[in-house]
């Protein structure tokens, strides 16, 4: 199995549905993170999580919102999508200062029409 | 906040050929990160560099960390078709928090 699972690995919704994106880990990291791939941007963080009662807004958080629901599980919902939104999005997982590195799931590519 | 310019956005090369990409950012930072992203996977850490000047190999790659501490650049020697993917680089700020350059696309030709 994964150490981060991402679900659904694909996903198109309709523009003004509500969807949320799920992940779970088995690494035992604290830390989680959601961040949007878009072509020739790279990776933005819309959201993080230092620990379960630990949640913070990224660049990009507009337009979203999030749930750690657990220690392994890591949420992030769209309240009402739009097409703008269209992107490949990943939750990440980290051990936390003095570590290098983050551990990312294989991504769900969302689709607004 | 942070950003990383990295250059090129793309590359087609021919099997066999060598490869370079850099990174140049606008602040200084400690510590150079480069991921390769395959195709339909998430990115996964490839070297890092932790000091000015230093220069890391692993296997067919060598990055290096600019004297600056403003650069990177990556090499890929005699490619193949599996060095197909996105590379990104990276910097950590503020204790493990990253932020990612715009991506330099490898396409290898057979």
């Amino acid at each position: 199995d994964a150490d981060v699972t991402q679900t659904p690995r694909n996903r198109i919704t309709k523009t003004g549905k509500r969807i949320m994106l799920e992940c779970s880990q088995t690494k035992g990291h604290d830390r989680m993170y959601w961040y949007r791939q878009d072509p020739g941007l790279g990776l933005r963080l819309i959201y993080y999580s230092f620990d379960v009662k630990d949640i913070n807004k990224g660049e990009i958080s507009d337009g979203y919102s999030v749930s750690r629901q657990a220690q392994a599980k890591f949420s992030l919902s769209l309240e009402s999508a739009i097409p703008n939104q269209t992107a490949l999005y990943f939750c990440a997982t980290s051990e936390g200062r003095g570590h290098i590195g983050y551990t990312f799931g294989s991504g769900t590519r969302l689709t607004v029409v | 906040g942070q950003q990383l310019n990295q250059s090129p956005q793309s590359m087609f090369i021919q099997e066999g050929e060598d490869v370079s990409m850099n990174c140049t950012s606008s602040s200084i930072f400690n510590t150079w990160l480069w991921y390769k992203q395959d195709p339909g996977e998430g990115p996964v850490l490839l070297i890092a560099l932790y000091k000015a000047g230093e220069l890391t190999s692993n296997g067919r790659l060598t990055a290096q960390f600019g004297i600056t501490r403003k650069d990177s650049f990556l090499n890929i020697s005699a490619s193949i078709p599996s060095d197909v993917g996105i590379y990104f680089c990276a910097e950590e700020y503020a204790g493990n928090m990253l932020t990612f350059g715009g991506g330099t696309r490898l396409m290898v030709k057979p």
